[in-house]
C-alpha cells in the first residue's frame, strides 16, 4: 500500500464548475501538507501548504486537512480552462519541505 | 537566472552508459533536493544537501546513483551503468532554509531522461 493515494483522473469539468481533489495517507506522522499544480512538461510549483488539521483559503482555492480521517482535499472554485494541469498532493513529518511524499497526481481537465 | 535551471531538458542514452545531470538552483538557496517522477507514478525523494553536505541520501536506489554538490550551488546526479528502470523525469529544488519547516522549494523543469 503506497503511503498516499490520489485518483489518477483525469478529472473533466465545464468551465466554472467547482473541482474537488483528495488524497489519503497512512502515516501518522505527517504534519505539512502540500498541494502543487504541474503544467505538461513543467517543474510542479507550489499552490498552498498547510501545518496539521484545518481549512486555508487563498483566492479560489481551499484546502481541508482532516487528520482522524487521513484525509486531504483541495477545492478549486470558479474553474477556468487555465486550471487545467496535474494537481500533485505532498506530505511530510516534522521536516516540512525537506522530504515530500508525494501522491501520483490527478489530471484535470476545464473545458470552456 | 530568476528560477532553479537544470540540464539536459532531455537526455537519451544506451542501456549501460553513465549519464550527468545538472542542477542550477536559485541564487542564495542553501537548500537543494532531487527527486525522480516516472511515468504513472509521483514525485520520489532521492537526496537533499544542506550547503554541500547531504544528510540525508535515504532515496538513492541504489549505488549506482550518486549525487554532489559544490559549496552552496550546483549539482550534478549521476547514474552509472543505467538500466531501462531508470527512464524517469529527474526534477530538482531549491529553498532558502533547512532545518524544521523549512520553507517553500522551487522546482525546476527537470531532466527527461530516457534509457534505450
Amino acid at each position: 500500500q503506497k503511503e498516499v493515494e490520489q485518483d489518477p483522473g483525469p478529472l473533466s469539468v465545464p468551465e466554472g464548475a467547482i473541482v474537488s481533489l483528495n488524497c489519503t495517507y497512512s502515516n501518522s506522522a505527517f504534519q505539512y501538507f502540500m498541494w502543487y499544480r504541474q503544467y505538461s512538461r513543467k517543474g510542479p510549483e507550489l499552490l498552498m501548504y498547510t501545518y496539521s488539521s484545518g481549512n486555508k483559503e487563498d483566492g479560489r482555492f481551499t484546502a481541508q486537512v482532516d487528520k482522524s480521517s487521513k484525509y486531504i482535499s483541495l477545492f478549486i472554485r470558479d474553474s477556468q480552462p487555465s486550471d487545467s494541469a496535474t494537481y500533485l498532493c505532498a506530505m511530510s513529518d516534522h521536516t516540512g519541505f525537506q522530504k515530500l511524499v508525494f501522491g501520483t497526481g490527478t489530471r484535470l481537465l476545464v473545458s470552456p | 537566472g530568476a528560477g532553479v535551471s537544470q540540464s539536459p531538458s532531455n537526455k537519451v542514452t544506451e542501456k549501460g552508459k553513465d549519464v550527468e545531470l545538472r542542477c542550477d538552483p536559485i541564487s542564495g538557496h542553501t537548500a537543494l533536493y532531487w527527486y525522480r517522477q516516472r511515468l504513472g507514478q509521483g514525485l520520489e525523494f532521492l537526496i537533499y544537501f544542506q550547503g554541500n553536505s547531504a544528510p540525508d541520501k535515504s532515496g538513492l536506489p541504489s549505488d549506482r546513483f550518486s549525487a554532489e554538490r559544490t559549496g552552496e550551488s550546483v549539482s550534478t546526479l549521476t547514474i552509472q551503468r543505467t538500466q531501462q528502470e531508470d527512464s524517469a523525469v529527474y526534477l530538482c529544488a531549491s529553498s532558502l532554509a533547512f532545518g524544521r519547516g523549512g520553507t517553500e522549494a522551487f522546482f525546476g523543469q527537470g531532466t527527461r531522461l530516457t534509457v534505450v
